[in-house]
């Protein structure tokens, strides 16, 4: 069993719904939650930072990480095709440790 | 967010022969850089962790002697793949830690915009 799972998708949704991206985890020792975005053939974006549990909103972003759990989301209000990419949970024991990825969920959305 | 280059971002070579990659930091110093390789719909796979001034850690099954890794100032790491060979085609990324991070950042890793070399 891998440490953190995400479904790769891909997941198609029509413009302007509501994106919900999941990730599941094994170690309760995580504390940090990322969620990074990428377009194809460039590099990771940084999306959204959180620690430990709780909501984080930025824009049309809002990242929840519940570690009773052991589950985050990232959700994406008013979708637009430009936020078709691939979205990576990533998450870490300390802020300075090794990131551990899921294998990252292809999103569509088509216009 | 911090921005972290590389060069080149795109290079073809001819088997056996070596290819440097080059990954910076542009506006932070940064005392550990990754680096990483990713295949196609593939997530990230971390090859090895780069310190300033140390020698880089490499993770389980890569090779060192193959790829070289260089970490001689805070905002420079370089990545040479020695002996190309076509498996070793692939998109290469490197990311870069900001120890401590300035106001309104995160403290994670931040990641350039990848390498994809083509061995023929």
């Amino acid at each position: 069993q891998k440490e953190v799972e995400q479904d790769p998708g891909p997941l198609s949704v029509p413009e302007g719904a509501i994106v919900s991206l999941n990730c599941t985890y094994s170690n309760s020792a995580f504390q940090y939650f990322m969620w990074y975005r990428q377009y194809s053939r460039k590099g990771p974006e940084l999306l959204m930072y959180t620690y430990s549990s709780g909501n984080k909103e930025d824009g049309r972003f809002t990242a929840q990480v519940d570690k009773s759990s052991k589950y985050i989301s990232l959700f994406i209000r008013d979708s637009q095709p430009s936020d078709s990419a691939t979205y990576l949970c990533a998450m870490t024991k300390e802020s300075n440790y090794q990131l551990i990825w899921g294998a990252g969920t292809k999103l569509i959305i088509k216009p | 967010g911090a921005v972290v280059s590389q060069h080149p971002s795109w290079v073809i070579c001819k088997s056996g022969t070596s290819v440097k990659i080059e990954c910076r930091s542009l506006d932070f110093q940064a005392t550990t850089m990754f680096w990483y390789r990713q295949f196609p719909k593939q997530s990230l796979m971390l090859m090895a962790t780069s310190n300033e001034g140390s020698k880089a850690t490499y993770e389980q099954g890569v090779e060192k002697d193959k790829f070289l890794i260089n970490h001689a100032s805070l905002t420079l790491s370089t990545l040479t793949v020695t002996s190309a060979h076509p498996e070793d085609s692939s998109f290469y990324i490197c990311s870069a830690r900001e120890p401590t991070p300035r106001e309104g950042r995160a403290d994670t890793q931040y990641f350039g915009p990848g390498t994809r070399l083509t061995v023929l």
